[in-house]
């Protein structure tokens, strides 16, 4: 079964700065998708960026870029520019490609960034 | 577009009773997810559907829930009877697989059992 950790339950950065978010997870498969998704004090889930296992080129959404690192198995977000609206909880999921029983998120635990002035 | 709808948002109830959630997914897309949120577990699958057919029903926690998509714009979650531990965020999510598998969530049914 496929796991994933966020190994940072908190962190803080201020108003206009880089902040990076970690990520791996564990899985023997070579076909893949990885996700990041924010949620809000609303607590909706909202899709930030996602990236596909098999491309070697990573993902970037405006201000949101991951660093993927497939032989680490590793999927860091990078926030540029952090602003107010970013304060947030942070999920990194997994999902297999396939039909069946693995094609489901998995998600980490979840890292809380305050986004301060 | 419409995104996921989820219904009620809010419901607070006495343990108990019948509670039943309702999710309508984006419009042509084929799967459809249950996914509960608490503290104590974080975000679990509950039930997850492929074109209206349950595929894998292993994270419902036990016989007071059910879940049912009579049809591909229609699904529910019923939990009966309802007990204070029950209480969590829901969220229903859908993906139409054939377009890049992203998985999109609506905003949540926040129960509380009293």
């Amino acid at each position: 079964a496929q796991t994933v950790t966020q190994s940072q339950p908190e962190m803080s950065v201020q108003e206009a700065e880089t902040v990076t978010l970690s990520c791996t997870y564990d899985t023997s498969e070579s076909n893949y998708y990885l996700f990041w998704y924010k949620q809000p004090p609303s607590r909706q889930m909202i899709l930030v960026i996602r990236q596909e296992a098999y491309k070697q080129q990573n993902a970037t959404e405006n201000r949101f870029s991951v660093n993927f690192q497939k032989a680490a198995k590793s999927f860091s977000l990078k926030i540029s520019d952090s602003q107010l609206g970013d304060t947030a909880m942070y999920f990194c999921a997994f999902m297999s490609p396939y039909t069946g029983t693995a094609s489901k998120l998995t998600f980490g635990t979840g890292t809380r960034l305050q986004v301060t002035l | 577009d419409a995104g996921v709808i989820q219904s009620p948002r809010h419901e607070v109830t006495e343990m108990g009773q019948e509670v039943t959630l309702r999710c309508k997914p984006i419009s042509g897309h084929n799967s459809l997810f249950w996914y509960r949120q608490t503290m104590m577990r974080g975000l679990e699958l509950l039930i997850y559907f492929n074109n209206n057919v349950p595929i894998d029903d292993s994270g419902m926690p036990e016989d007071r829930f059910s879940a049912k998509m009579p049809n591909a714009s229609f699904s529910t979650l019923k939990i009966q009877p309802s007990e204070p531990r029950d209480s969590a965020v829901y969220f229903c999510a859908s993906r139409q697989q054939q377009l890049g598998n992203t998985i999109y969530f609506g905003e949540g049914s926040w129960l509380t059992v009293v």
